[in-house]
């Protein structure tokens, strides 16, 4: 379940569920997403990226929907193994923005053998 | 060659010291970021280099001085810091915006203590 607080929002999950992760963005001129997994003590690392001209992409293991209409982006994950713990973060970033990458809140991921 | 090396990993400093955080990569991109972490929060942006220009400067405090000597290399110079200024500095870099992909790859981070 998802419990949401002071702290990061948790995800658990059991062992080979698919999970969920959702993230809301705010800029209507964004055009470039990407999720990125952030295990501790290390730096985020690049999971999957969408464009605004697509509304799903697939990965090996992972799928990245978006739905421009609510701004709303979200991953899941296939066959959740213990190695998926680790915080998620949603990132956007505009065309013509200057480069400008923004982060979202981030969620943990969980998963219980 | 997907790798941004920061260094140090660790630094402790004086809020009287002057430090210098840096980062590397040799991937030809041309757009570098300095990002700042704390404790259960996201990357927030600092920086943003594009082709060795300052381009963004999200209001940071003039304590915190960046540097992109050339196309590889960022810097970070630091004086006078404080102790929330304590926190993860992540270095980024991507190919610049019109240049097709533009995701960031990260470095480990330096973890900064300031006492």
């Amino acid at each position: 379940g998802e419990s949401v607080g002071l702290h990061l929002p948790t995800l658990s999950v059991q062992e080979g569920d698919n999970s969920i992760i959702n993230c809301a963005y705010s800029n209507s001129a964004s055009d470039y997403f990407i999720w990125y997994k952030q295990e501790s003590g290390k730096g985020p690392q690049f999971i999957i990226d969408i464009r605004s001209n697509m509304d799903k992409r697939q990965g090996q293991r992972v799928t990245v929907l978006l739905n421009k209409t609510v701004k709303h982006l979200s991953l899941q994950i296939a066959a959740t193994q213990p190695g998926d713990s680790a915080v998620y973060f949603c990132a956007e970033k505009e065309l013509g923005g200057y480069n400008k990458l923004i982060f979202g809140a981030g969620t943990r991921l969980a998963v219980h053998p | 060659d997907t790798e941004v090396t920061q260094t140090p990993k660790h630094l402790v400093m004086g809020m009287t010291n002057k430090k210098s955080l840096k980062c590397e990569q040799h991937m030809g991109h041309r757009a570098m970021y300095w990002y700042k972490q704390k404790a259960k929060k996201p990357p927030e942006l600092m920086f943003v280099y594009s082709y060795e220009k300052l381009s963004i400067n999200e209001s940071v405090p003039s304590r915190f001085s960046p540097e992109c000597p050339n196309s590889s290399l960022l810097n970070l110079h630091l004086h006078a810091l404080q102790p929330e200024d304590s926190a993860l500095y992540l270095c980024a870099s991507s190919q610049a915006d019109s240049q097709g992909r533009r995701e960031a790859f990260f470095g480990q981070g330096t973890r900064l203590t300031v006492v």
